[in-house]
């Protein structure tokens, strides 16, 4: 059965730092989602993409994050300068398309800021 | 967007019938209620989704009264293995709908014993 990759599962960084958080979606999907979820807490939406462009973002998704999908296949949420605050559990989905509801999951990347 | 209430802690024992129970008293009328399951640093995971009256897949079935303000998910003779949280979310995120964005809730955490 098709899944959703991310990479990697765990990334330590320090406090201002740049990390990027890589996804694979399951292929021929057409929507792509990042959410997060803070150890404890609620999962949190983040942003979503579609025909290469952001189709909605929440109010944490600020000027400090961006998405792109560079090569067709892979899914990239980069946090330029990280906070502590920014420590969570990633998790990027996909679905398929419109006539679906159905959001799939990877297994998220652990990121902890130092 | 239509808040819900489930309970936040539900125990059962291997072999049992497990329902919850979810109240969305202010549901709208293109709003869909789905249910996802998360186990511990894992994605979630979809279970079902339904609009009205009785869904059922292989995993569980969702009964919706007509007034449609709550909502119950069953999972037939459970197992240690369904110990998780389970999120029922209610949106505009149903066939068609071009969003998708899922508002998540603390869920209930269920707890299934030998």
């Amino acid at each position: 059965e098709p899944e959703v990759t991310q990479t990697p599962s765990h990334q330590v960084t320090q406090m201002g730092q740049e990390v990027i958080l890589r996804c694979v979606p399951i292929s021929n999907h057409l929507y792509f989602y990042w959410y997060r979820q803070i150890l404890g807490q609620k999962v949190e939406f983040l942003v979503s993409f579609y025909n290469n462009e952001i189709s909605e973002k929440s109010e944490i998704f600020d000027d400090q994050f961006s998405v792109e999908r560079p090569d067709g296949s892979n899914f990239t949420l980069k946090i330029r300068s990280t906070k502590l605050e920014d420590s969570a559990m990633y998790f990027c989905a996909s679905r398929p398309g419109d006539a679906s509801y159905e959001q799939y999951f990877g297994p998220g990347t652990r990121l902890t800021v130092t | 967007l239509a808040k819900t209430t489930q309970p936040i802690s539900m125990d059962s024992y291997e072999g049992q019938e497990v329902n919850i129970t979810c109240s969305h008293n202010n549901i709208a009328t293109n709003d869909y209620i789905t249910w996802y399951q998360q186990f511990p640093s894992q994605g979630p995971r979809f279970i079902i989704q339904g609009y009205k009256t009785k869904v059922t897949n292989e995993v569980a079935s969702l009964f919706i009264p007509a007034d449609r303000k709550s909502s119950t998910l069953s999972l037939p003779r459970v197992s240690l293995s369904d110990t998780a949280v389970y999120y029922c979310l209610v949106g505009d995120i149903g066939r068609g709908s071009t969003l998708g964005r899922l508002y998540f809730g603390r869920g209930t955490q269920l707890t299934v014993w030998p």
